[in-house]
């Protein structure tokens, strides 16, 4: 049974460029979270998305974009990169409405922006 | 405003040396509260979920407790391999989805 997969491991992109990341739920869920997580601080939850809706968002600016596709995979699009968006990036899925509410982490996509 | 406090922000052991780390939390009405480890350049794995006071959740030797307030994450004889950071996170129950809240974390480290 497959975990949570995220694409890729590590990027690097320069200001002002855009970067896509990507992720694939664990086998049976079908919503998924997007948290960024800078160095020696917890993550923060950026959105979440459940049947291809953002249902809640957190406060990060319009830059960040995301979307869900039928099979419950998911997108996280950054635009206008700036040096702050270094970070790790984590994806996170879940069952919407369960009686257990845990979500499990993937392995992050690390990016570096110079 | 929803908010977990987490205490020490690092803890050195001794192999066998018994010791807690304390997870502090406000928020209008708890949904959860999670733990999780997280080894360096990984996500986190997830430990426990507890929902109300009073609860408790044991594995191997690891024990968590909540309260209205606080929760706690028990070691017991803690090993080497048991270094990583302890990320403790709530689930509020007035939201639109189930968003997770994090604390900073607790870096432990276990040495021979």
């Amino acid at each position: 049974d497959a975990g949570v997969t995220q694409s890729p491991t590590h990027l690097i992109k320069t200001r002002g460029q855009q970067v896509t990341l990507r992720c694939s739920p664990k086998s049976g869920h079908d919503t998924v979270s997007w948290y960024q997580q800078a160095l020696g601080q917890g993550p923060q939850f950026i959105f979440q998305y459940y049947e291809e809706e953002e249902r809640q968002r957190g406060n990060f600016p319009d830059r960040f974009s995301g979307h869900q596709f039928p099979n419950y995979s998911s997108e996280l699009n950054v635009n206008a990169l700036l040096l702050g968006d270094s970070a790790l990036y984590l994806c996170a899925s879940s069952l919407y409405g369960g009686a257990v509410n845990e979500q499990f982490f993937g392995p992050g996509t690390r990016l570096t922006v110079l | 405003e929803d908010q977990v406090t987490q205490s020490p922000e690092a803890l050195r052991l001794q192999e066998g040396e018994s010791s807690s780390l304390n997870c502090s939390y406000t928020v209008s009405g708890l949904r959860g509260l999670f733990w999780y480890r997280q080894d360096p350049g990984k996500g986190p794995e997830f430990l426990f979920t507890l929902y109300s006071a009073g609860e408790e959740k044991e594995k191997e030797r690891l024990k968590a407790t909540l309260t209205k307030k606080e929760s706690f994450l028990h070691i017991t004889a803690p090993k080497p391999e048991d270094s990583a950071t302890y990320l403790c996170a709530v689930q509020a129950i007035n939201q639109a989805g189930t968003a997770l809240i994090f604390g900073k974390g607790t870096t432990l480290s276990v040495s021979s």
